[in-house]
């Protein structure tokens, strides 16, 4: 069971484009939603994360919008540059547990063309 | 500060046997969770322990386990290897501070079962 669903696949952006990456959950108990990025041969970064309560969170160029009542959330990288290539994992948990327990996606495989 | 440190970073083995991967978290953090990271089903959550315990257990077989010792170092043990094995074993990081807390990962062990 997947519980949380990551689009699209891959993803490829021209210089200066707007990237966008959607998730969708199941659980409704989900309460915290970071998103990680990827680089080839090293483990994933926390990029940005969002709980919730808010309806959306911006760091610089990346920005997390969250619809609590369609349980969908979505990264923006506006701007994009070839430096942002890379794998972008979404990901949920749920506080009263731990949560390091983090249900992933399967990622999206973005590529930003010079 | 020094990262996660995941050792070794690259490892084959023969079906049947068995194997030993180490974890060493950022200092002063005391949980440690690992991931299991293939192309086909993404990242799974294995386990997740703190302070010598077990909190947590994602959905593996028995031949998948783990221990944690007195320094929060880690690490996870597979015995009886299958080729479906082979994967990037990831191990990741945190401070107990709220359930917000970022996770830290390491490089991964990459693991080839023959």
């Amino acid at each position: 069971q997947q519980q949380v669903k990551q689009s699209p696949q891959s993803l490829i952006v021209q210089k200066g484009g707007i990237s966008i990456i959607n998730c969708a959950y199941e659980n409704t108990a989900f309460d915290y939603f970071p998103w990680y990025q990827q680089f080839p041969g090293k483990g994933p970064a926390l990029l940005i994360a969002i709980r919730p309560d808010v309806s959306e969170k911006k760091e610089g160029r990346f920005t997390i919008s969250f619809n609590k009542s369609a349980k969908q959330f979505s990264l923006h990288i506006m701007d994009s540059q070839p430096g942002d290539s890379a794998t972008y994992f979404c990901a949920a948990s749920m506080s009263g547990g731990s949560n390091y327990k983090l249900t992933f996606g399967k990622g999206t495989l973005l590529t930003v063309n010079p | 500060k020094a990262g996660v440190t995941q050792t070794p970073r690259y490892l084959i083995k023969t079906r049947g046997q068995q194997v030993t991967l180490s974890c060493s978290p950022i200092s002063g953090h005391r949980s440690v969770s690992w991931y299991q990271q293939t192309p086909g089903q993404g990242l799974q959550f294995l386990f997740e322990y703190f302070s010598e315990t077990q909190r947590n257990k994602g959905n593996f077989p028995g031949r998948f386990s783990g221990r944690q010792f007195s320094n929060s170092r880690s690490e996870m043990n597979v015995s009886t290897l299958e080729l479906g094995d082979s994967a990037l074993y990831l191990c990741a990081s945190s401070l107990e501070q709220g359930w917000d807390t970022e996770a830290f990962f390491g490089q991964g062990t990459r693991l080839t079962v023959v």
